[in-house]
């Protein structure tokens, strides 16, 4: 199994531009999100899907949209980058909602917007 | 509302030394989850406590849940260059049935050799 796989790796973009952040799983797992990191900030989740067509609003939403056709791919969108949305993105996965269920996570990206 | 604090934020030890970061909560925990992360990597599963009192141990990694699910600790006996990185707890909580995951804002471990 490959895990939780995330592309790209790096990514810069300008102010305004809008790129699409990937996130595969191969795990069958129900539970897919993201978070983003920043420096003395922890981990903010930005976004979840419990299944396959659900998607929900994290701590952080604005500025990204997601959606889940499938089990395995759960892509993240920026729609018009800013500045404040240079951080490192980190993909999550877990098999279902219980609350002992651990997480799985992705490589990362990490976007910087000028 | 519910939210975790963890300290310290730094910590700069020298190798052979021991290491303790804390999770406090101003509400009771369902259960708590440690991961960790290595410079430029991410974050890895480490430990999960459920218990009252729970106390785990993982080699030289020293986990305990206090009695009343309020806090955590994770305790690193003599700390080895492969210690360094940060460390986070998690708790779940449960919006709309999801019990997200929540984090802590870690601690950062560095071991001088």
């Amino acid at each position: 199994n490959a895990g939780v796989t995330q592309t790209p790796k790096f990514q810069v973009l300008k102010t305004g531009q809008s790129m699409t952040l990937q996130c595969a799983q191969d795990m069958n797992h129900e539970y897919m999100s993201w978070y983003r990191q920043d420096p003395g900030m922890g981990l903010r989740l930005i976004h979840y899907s419990v299944g396959a067509g659900i998607t929900d609003q994290g701590e952080v939403p604005n500025g990204y949209n997601v959606s889940r056709s499938t089990t395995e791919d759960f892509p993240l969108r920026l729609l018009s980058a800013a500045p404040s949305q240079t951080s490192v993105y980190f993909c999550a996965s877990r098999a279902g909602t219980g609350r002992t269920d651990t997480q799985y996570f992705g490589p990362g990206t990490r976007l910087t917007v000028l | 509302g519910q939210q975790v604090m963890q300290i310290p934020q730094y910590q700069h030890v020298q190798e052979g030394e021991d290491f303790t970061t804390y999770c406090n909560s101003s509400t009771t925990l369902s259960n708590i989850q440690w991961y960790k992360q290595r410079p430029g990597g991410h974050p890895v599963f480490l430990i999960q406590l459920v218990k009252s009192g729970e106390v785990k141990k993982q080699k030289r990694l020293t986990f305990q849940f206090g009695e009343a699910k309020k806090n955590s600790s994770l305790h690193i006996t003599a700390t080895q260059t492969t210690d360094v990185g940060t460390y986070f707890c998690a708790d779940p909580r449960d919006q709309t049935g999801a019990n997200n995951l929540f984090f802590g804002t870690g601690t950062r471990l560095t071991v001088i050799p």
